[in-house]
């Protein structure tokens, strides 16, 4: 079961185009979250969102570019990126009040660039 | 810095029990969690620790020694769908996890 909607779910941009991901969450949950994951290597969380608010970003490069409208809604710009971004890029939500924290997690955007 | 250990990859046999090992070393803890990521798809959450000791849900379950840095899942009775990666992730202190880069495991007949 998830209840966090990624779109699109396969993109391939060259480095000079300009494109978005977005996510919807469906859970009423508070905070919401990008996260790149490349083959081997750890979940790297790109950019956090409160209640709206923007509380973290992991010294992501300026060619990726949040935007969060609402608790619901995320978005990731892309453009003029590197071949080195091409990765799955992955949405999450969790209720970061009471406690339980776990992230629920959309099913991703597998990102080519050529 | 921070740091979350466990295997690469592990194989098992359908019908058995594997243990997949997780060790941290993170500026501070507000628990730990495992998640389930089959090929292609979104990590799905299988447990939460916080306390010291096991916890048991159906066929899997997850220990906690948090003087040890140190937590593991145990997968019992073990089906050819459980074959996935299994990701270990510690909360910080800041609410933030930590992950490690996960246990790919593979189940044989």
């Amino acid at each position: 079961e998830t209840g966090v909607t990624q779109t699109p779910r396969h993109l391939v941009m060259g480095m000079t185009n300009k494109k978005s991901l977005k996510c919807e969450q469906h859970l009423g949950h508070n905070a919401m979250y990008w996260y790149k994951q490349s083959a081997k290597k750890p979940l790297e969380l790109m950019f956090v969102y409160n209640f709206k608010e923007q509380t973290e970003n992991n010294s992501v490069p300026s060619r990726f570019s949040p935007e969060c409208p609402n608790s619901s809604h995320l978005f990731l710009h892309l453009h003029t990126l590197q071949p080195e971004d091409s990765a799955l890029y992955l949405c999450a939500s969790s209720q970061m009040t009471g406690s339980s924290y776990e992230q629920y997690f959309g099913p991703g955007t597998r990102l080519t660039v050529t | 810095g921070q740091n979350i250990d466990q295997p690469t990859e592990m194989t098992a046999t359908e019908g058995a029990i594997v243990q997949i090992n997780c060790t941290y070393q993170t500026s501070g803890f507000n628990g730990l969690f495992w998640y389930q990521q089959h090929a292609g798809e979104a990590p799905t959450f299988l447990s939460y620790n916080v306390l010291d000791g096991l916890e048991e849900k159906g066929r899997f379950s997850s220990f906690l020694s948090r003087s040890k840095g140190y937590s593991y899942l145990l997968l019992k009775e073990l089906q050819m769908k459980d074959s996935a990666s299994y990701l270990c992730a510690v909360m910080d202190s800041n609410y933030q996890l930590i992950w490690g880069a996960g246990t790919k495991l593979i189940i044989k007949p």
